[in-house]
């Protein structure tokens, strides 16, 4: 197993624009977590899913994002009519379980720069 | 509300000079405590888990300690290749999501 891996890792959009960006977990792993991190701060919590269930959002999350994870496996997070607020590293992670000793897993991130 | 606060927010030692890093919580019921390292443009990478007071784990340079109120990651004659920024997070028994504090960049001048 290679990680948990993100796509694209870099996107420029332009404001008003909808994106994706897609989160492959690490296979045997049934939690899965999306983040948001700008300059200088720590990931912010978006969203969590247990296999396909989404468990929890952020009530700081916009209805302009969703995410979906489809049969329990890979997950998209997608933002909708985008703003430059929503310039962003957007973390992956995964976990079997809560992490226990080997914690979770994140991916490289997905870079978004909204011109 | 779960809440975790890192200091300080910049560190900056020279090589073979130790410090501490640390992180104070709030939570209702810990599950586990983490402390990641992140280098810039990179995800975090996984250092330690503790559950309980009192507990230790250690790393090469790195130990990390734990008590009821706060986490101490502790850097022994550091590197320059330490030189990024360490987060904190916690895992309440409430709910599954790391919730992370605003991270320690550290800087190690040779």
């Amino acid at each position: 197993d290679t990680g948990v891996s993100q796509n694209p890792r870099h996107k420029i959009t332009k404001r008003g624009q909808n994106v994706t960006f897609r989160c492959d977990p690490i296979s045997e792993h049934n939690r899965l977590y999306w983040y948001r991190q700008t300059l200088g701060q720590g990931p912010e919590f978006l969203t969590y899913f247990q296999n396909e269930a989404q468990l929890e959002k952020s009530r700081l999350l916009s209805d302009r994002f969703s995410a979906e994870r489809p049969k329990g496996s890979f997950s998209t997070l997608e933002i909708q009519r985008t703003e430059q607020g929503d310039s962003a590293m957007y973390l992956c992670a995964s976990s079997l379980g809560t992490g226990g000793k080997n914690g979770y897993t994140f991916g490289s991130g997905t870079r978004l720069t909204v011109v | 509300e779960d809440q975790v606060t890192q200091s300080p927010e910049a560190l900056r030692l020279q090589e073979g000079e130790s410090s501490s890093l640390n992180c104070s919580y709030t939570v209702s019921g810990l599950r586990g405590l983490f402390w990641y390292r992140q280098d810039p443009g990179k995800g975090p990478e996984f250092l330690f888990t503790l559950y309980s007071a009192g507990e230790e784990k250690e790393k090469e340079r790195l130990k990390a300690t734990l008590t009821k109120k706060e986490s101490f990651l502790h850097i022994t004659a550091p590197k320059p290749e330490d030189s990024a920024t360490y987060l904190c997070a916690v895992v309440s028994s409430n709910t599954g999501k790391l919730i992370f504090g605003q991270g320690t960049t550290l800087q190690v001048k040779p």
